[in-house]
């Protein structure tokens, strides 16, 4: 396993425009998140995955996106109608919860640029 | 993040120890971590310490919670230039949520 991919590494966008991004965790890992992290700032959580439920969703995470992970495997985030706000850098972490195993293991990132 | 704070900066010369402050505010906290990121890179995890613990060595890495003040720190001993980066503080509650500070950027001068 190489760890937690992301795909694709950088996005350009015009405004109003459909994004989707993928991410491929950790194969054994059951546990997915999404955060977004802006310049200068730390992750902010945006939802997370237990297997194939999503769980949890910040109020950061408004109707225009909407994550997805169909079989418990990989999964998808989209961001419908992009604005420039939406503008940052996309990081999807797995880990493996109630094994004995701590931390998350983050991918490179997508980052977004919505023009 | 907001319940995480560190300091944004900090700048040591090679060879100097570092030492990152982080303070959280959740009392639940069971572990903390400290995160690594490069430029353009994802967080990479460095250690993490479980809430009943004082210190924790880790080669050139020292970590120290004090969990009546909620205050971590992280200890880079030697730092080398290779350690300039962002190294960002995170609290895990008991639901395995975690979140992170704003994170402090070390400068090593030569």
């Amino acid at each position: 396993d190489t760890g937690v991919s992301q795909d694709p590494r950088h996005k350009i966008t015009k405004r109003g425009q459909n994004v989707t991004f993928r991410c491929d965790p950790i194969s054994e890992h059951n546990r997915l998140y999404w955060y977004r992290q802006t310049l200068g700032q730390g992750p902010e959580f945006l939802t997370y995955f237990q297997n194939e439920a999503q769980l949890e969703k910040s109020r950061l995470l408004s109707d225009r996106f909407s994550a997805e992970r169909p079989k418990g495997s990989f999964s998808t985030l989209e961001i419908q109608r992009t604005e420039q706000g939406d503008s940052a850098m996309y990081l999807c972490a797995s880990s493996l919860v109630g094994q004995g195993t701590y931390g998350y293991t983050f991918g490179s990132g997508t980052r977004l640029t919505v023009v | 993040g907001e319940d995480v704070e560190q300091s944004l900066f900090l700048s040591v010369r090679e060879g100097d120890s570092s030492v990152i402050n982080c303070t959280y505010t959740d009392s639940s906290s069971t572990y903390l971590y400290w995160y690594k990121q490069e430029p353009g890179a994802g967080l990479q995890l460095l250690t993490y310490i479980f809430s009943n613990m004082d210190m924790k060595q880790d080669q050139r890495l020292t970590v120290l919670l004090n969990k009546k003040d909620k205050h971590l720190s992280l200890r880079i001993a030697d730092t080398q230039t290779g350690d300039s980066a962002i190294y960002f503080c995170a609290e895990e509650s008991d639901n395995n949520d975690m979140r992170f500070g704003a994170g402090t950027r070390l400068t090593v001068k030569p």
